[in-house]
């Protein structure tokens, strides 16, 4: 069946590094692929989201590209800050609609 | 524009007690997904409506959960007779056909002793 793989964490870095979590997927047909972020006592927020292969999602610096060759959609930020630590799930959106995500990688910013 | 509303933000109860969380979604959004999250894991959906009309119950057990959207607006999912493995986080989605990303709300923390 469908499914989404994603780094494990939790995953620790200092302000100002370079961040890379990573995500793979299995699916049928071409899914919709998605980032969502889950702050601390909140709900997820859908943080970037791409189509179709090679579209490049971005929203606050976060950048995924979605790679079909590779059945990936890794998320990359230049340079992270405190205000990132937070929970992050990577996702596929299925023709039917259904959403299947990864279970999660917590990050960690120290300052 | 309010988000997804949701209530209680925080529920303990003992085992075979039942139990009720309230969702209510954005204004005009016609979707409402009820999701179950465990800890660690990420969100599973339980049972999604269009409108008044359950479209896909699949993942809900059927035996102890149910849900109603009685108008087509908010929405309540019951479990009877809670068991210890039902303690999670259940959140409330909701979308509509013109934008067609799900807004989450924040959630009810359920935890059963």
């Amino acid at each position: 069946g469908d499914s989404v793989t994603q780094m494990e964490g939790p995953v620790t870095l200092s302000e100002e590094a370079f961040l890379t979590i990573n995500c793979t997927y299995t699916a049928t047909g071409y899914p919709s692929l998605f980032w969502y972020v889950q702050y601390p006592g909140e709900g997820l927020q859908l943080l970037l989201k791409a189509t179709k292969a090679d579209d490049k999602g971005s929203n606050k610096g976060f950048e995924a590209t979605y790679r079909k060759e590779t059945t990936s959609f890794h998320l990359e930020k230049g340079s992270v800050q405190v205000s990132d630590s937070a929970v992050y799930f990577c996702a596929l959106r299925r023709r039917d609609d259904k959403i299947i995500f990864g279970k999660g990688t917590r990050l960690h910013i120290l300052p | 524009e309010a988000g997804v509303v949701q209530s209680p933000r925080y529920k303990i109860i003992e085992k075979k007690q039942p139990v009720a969380f309230w969702c209510n979604p954005i204004s005009g959004h016609n979707t409402l997904y009820w999701y179950r999250q465990n800890l660690g894991q990420g969100p599973e959906l339980l049972i999604r409506y269009e409108n008044e009309e359950a479209v896909d119950d699949s993942q809900l057990p059927k035996d102890r959960f149910s849900a109603e959207r009685l108008k087509g607006v908010d929405s309540t999912l019951k479990i009877q007779p809670a068991e210890l493995g039902d303690s999670a986080v259940y959140l409330c989605a909701s979308s509509s056909p013109r934008v067609y990303e799900q807004y989450f709300g924040p959630g009810t923390r359920l935890t059963v002793t």
